[in-house]
């Protein structure tokens, strides 16, 4: 079946250095692939998507890029402030339909 | 434009009980997905609903089940509780349900505690 796999752990780190989160995949045929985020209080919100393969999501300065061929979806963004601080899924659907897999989460903490 | 709303927010059960949680969808969303999310965990999909019929399961038992109402808006249920079963259940909606890039629009969940 189809399933999400994020790197362990939560993720601490200094204001304006580079985050990556890691995502990896395993899916049948050519699954949309999603970033979710969840700030402290708030709901699930989407950050970024993408349809196809080597398609690039980007969005508030966080781009992920679809790499099929090695079934990838890693979040990046250059320059981290404090209010990114929160909780980041990664997500699939497969073809033909929207339920979303989601990953574990990663939290991530922005100190000032 | 209201986005998804559902209610209640909290709910204390215990072991054994029936409970039921509703949501109302985004305006124009004939789709309705529940997630479950156990603490620290990501969500898991639960059902999802198109047009008052259930259109796909996850892998939870038959005492999880849920109605659409032509409205769209959508109620989960769940019969004798079981202590596993506290967790943040979230509810999505969105378009038509057969387009795997149809952004889903989650609302605040409700926390159900099991004692």
């Amino acid at each position: 079946g189809n399933s999400v796999t994020q790197m362990e752990g939560p993720v601490t780190l200094s204001e304006e250095a580079f985050l990556t989160i890691n995502c990896t995949y395993t899916a049948t045929g050519y699954p949309s692939l999603f970033w979710y985020v969840q700030y402290p209080g708030e709901g699930l919100q989407l950050l970024l998507k993408a349809t196809k393969a080597d398609d690039k999501g980007s969005n508030k300065g966080f781009e992920a890029t679809y790499r099929k061929e090695t079934t990838s979806f890693h979040l990046e963004k250059g320059s981290v402030q404090v209010s990114d601080s929160a909780v980041y899924f990664c997500a699939l659907s497969e073809q033909g339909n929207n339920r979303l897999a989601f990953g574990k989460g990663n939290q991530v903490v922005v100190i000032p | 434009e209201t986005g998804v709303t559902q209610s209640p927010t909290h709910l204390i059960k215990t072991r054994g009980q029936q409970v039921t949680l509703r949501c109302s969808s985004q305006s124009g969303h004939n789709t309705v997905s529940w997630y479950q999310q156990a603490l620290g965990q990501g969500p898991q999909f639960i059902f999802q609903y198109y047009r008052e019929e259930e259109n796909g399961r996850g892998n939870f038992p038959p005492r999880f089940s849920g109605l659409q109402f032509p409205n769209y808006s959508s109620e989960l249920n769940v019969n004798a509780l079981e202590l596993d079963d506290s967790a943040l259940y979230l509810c999505a909606s969105s378009l038509e349900a057969g387009v795997s890039y149809n952004e889903q629009f989650f609302g605040p969940g409700t926390r159900l505690t099991v004692l």
